[in-house]
């Protein structure tokens, strides 16, 4: 079974400051991880994915991520934080042991940022 | 890049009605896609995966009978809440892939609530 935790509801920062929200994921294989952002009544944009290669994964809107085997981490990060940047973030995995055939991805329950002027 | 439109973006309908909500990829084509709901300050809940010209495979505890689901075409997937009840009100949320491959990533649409009086 695969699934993924994020432990805070919430994460607030100043901003300029450094961001970061938290991603732990459990799967049976090597992950494909990623992260989504949802802002106020919208659908789900992608941020970022890991598949393979090199850990330190860049996206959009300068976010990052590290993949972190050891210990199953996945945490999103960006060096300064932008007040835009206030919304939901969803971190997701997809086992690729998976054989049903469907590009399913499994959430967690969403990280609220809130970014400080 | 890949765009997913939903339509309606909102929708109010009466206790008892049924309404149908649609997912179209606009520049792609898209053999799966998948409807989800989300509860306030909740995750994404997958309710079902639809694939083009077969039977949608529902999750877990989601009804069939009530949430009909047609993909049709290789653009255009159709959910139906039948007999709506408030406590079908909702944020329903689809997703597509493309067919060119790129794993795991899925295109979001921008949702659709439902509010059920």
């Amino acid at each position: 079974a695969q699934s993924v935790a994020q432990p805070e509801d919430q994460v607030n920062v100043a901003e300029g400051n450094p961001l970061t929200v938290k991603c732990t994921y459990s799967v049976s294989g090597n992950p494909y991880l990623f992260w989504y952002v949802q802002y106020p009544n919208r659908g789900l944009q992608f941020l970022l994915k890991y598949i393979t290669g090199d850990n330190l994964v860049k996206g959009s809107y300068g976010f990052e991520a590290e993949f972190n085997k050891s210990q199953t981490s996945f945490h999103l990060k960006k060096p300064s934080a932008l007040v835009s940047d206030s919304a939901l973030y969803f971190c997701a995995v997809r086992d690729p042991v998976d054989q049903t055939g469907a590009n399913n991805l499994f959430f967690g329950t969403g990280t609220r940022l809130t970014v400080i002027p | 890049g890949a765009v997913v439109s939903q339509h309606p973006s909102w929708v109010i309908c009466k206790s008892g009605t049924s309404v149908k909500i649609e997912c179209r990829s606009l520049d792609f084509q898209a053999t799966t896609m998948f409807w989800y709901r989300q509860f306030p300050k909740q995750s994404l809940m997958l309710m079902a995966t639809s694939n083009e010209g077969s039977k949608a495979t529902y999750e877990q505890g989601v009804e069939k009978d009530k949430f009909l689901i047609n993909h049709a075409s290789l653009t255009l997937s159709t959910l139906t809440v039948t007999s709506a009840h408030p406590e079908d009100s909702s944020f329903y949320i689809c997703s597509a892939q493309t067919t060119s491959g790129t794993v795991g990533e899925l295109f979001f649409g921008e949702g659709s609530r439902l509010t059920v009086l």
